[in-house]
């Protein structure tokens, strides 16, 4: 079964541009979580969807925005760049439902954004 | 604030030894432990999850899970240099705004 594949992995912007970062969960799974990685602040949880709505959301500014799509894609987006937003940017999927407790989430690969 | 802890390290344990990577977290209520091994440059990989009080075993990996003193284990077995990595503990509390919660890891060295 396929990993979870994040595009690109790779991206370079400048402040106040935005950014839109895709996600594609493992076959099956309908959970799809973003989280933010720096050195300083470790892996922050960003939000999650669950059938195209979104569940959880953590602290970060409205700049930060995403969307789930039928087939469980998701995308996320940061408007209004800053160089704060340089992170790792990773998303994570599981199978989702109504019992998150055993929910086990798979992260891809990751984003690395860089933001000059 | 729901925070989750651990020692930065580096630890640094010889080959064939036992690892013993600890992790507290603050929430009383938090009802699921996740540990994620991370390799420089790459992404978070589970390893194992605990949801119950006591041990759970998984190869030479074993959790330990102590809901009363909030805090949660993983021991390493016959530590191999493979082993060397970042490793995250994650904790769920169930519903709000929190997702998983991760502490910051701990780095692991395991000397030849």
């Amino acid at each position: 079964k396929a990993g979870v594949t994040q595009t690109p992995r790779y991206l370079i912007k400048t402040r106040g541009q935005q950014v839109t970062l895709s996600c594609s969960p493992i076959s099956g799974h309908r959970s799809v979580s973003w989280y933010q990685q720096t050195p300083g602040q470790g892996l922050q949880f960003l939000f999650e969807y669950f059938s195209e709505t979104q569940r959880n959301k953590g602290n970060f500014p409205g700049r930060f925005s995403g969307r789930q799509f039928s087939n469980s894609r998701s995308e996320m987006n940061v408007s209004t760049l800053e160089l704060g937003d340089s992170a790792l940017y990773l998303c994570a999927s599981s199978l989702g439902g109504v019992s998150l407790i055993t929910d086990t989430q798979y992260f891809g690969p990751g984003t690395r954004l860089t933001v000059l | 604030q729901k925070e989750v802890e651990q020692n930065s390290g580096p630890l640094s344990v010889p080959e064939g030894a036992i690892a013993s990577l600890n992790c507290t977290y603050s929430d009383r209520g938090s009802q699921s432990f996740f540990w994620y091994r991370q390799y420089s440059g790459k992404s978070p990989e589970l390893i194992m999850f605990i949801y119950s009080n006591g041990d759970k075993e998984d190869g030479r990996f074993t959790a330990q899970l102590n809901k009363a003193s909030q805090y949660v284990s993983l021991l390493i077995r016959d530590s191999q240099p493979s082993d060397s990595a970042t490793y995250l503990c994650a904790v769920y509390s169930g519903g709000g705004a929190d997702g998983l919660t991760f502490g910051k890891g701990t780095h692991l060295i395991i000397q030849p």
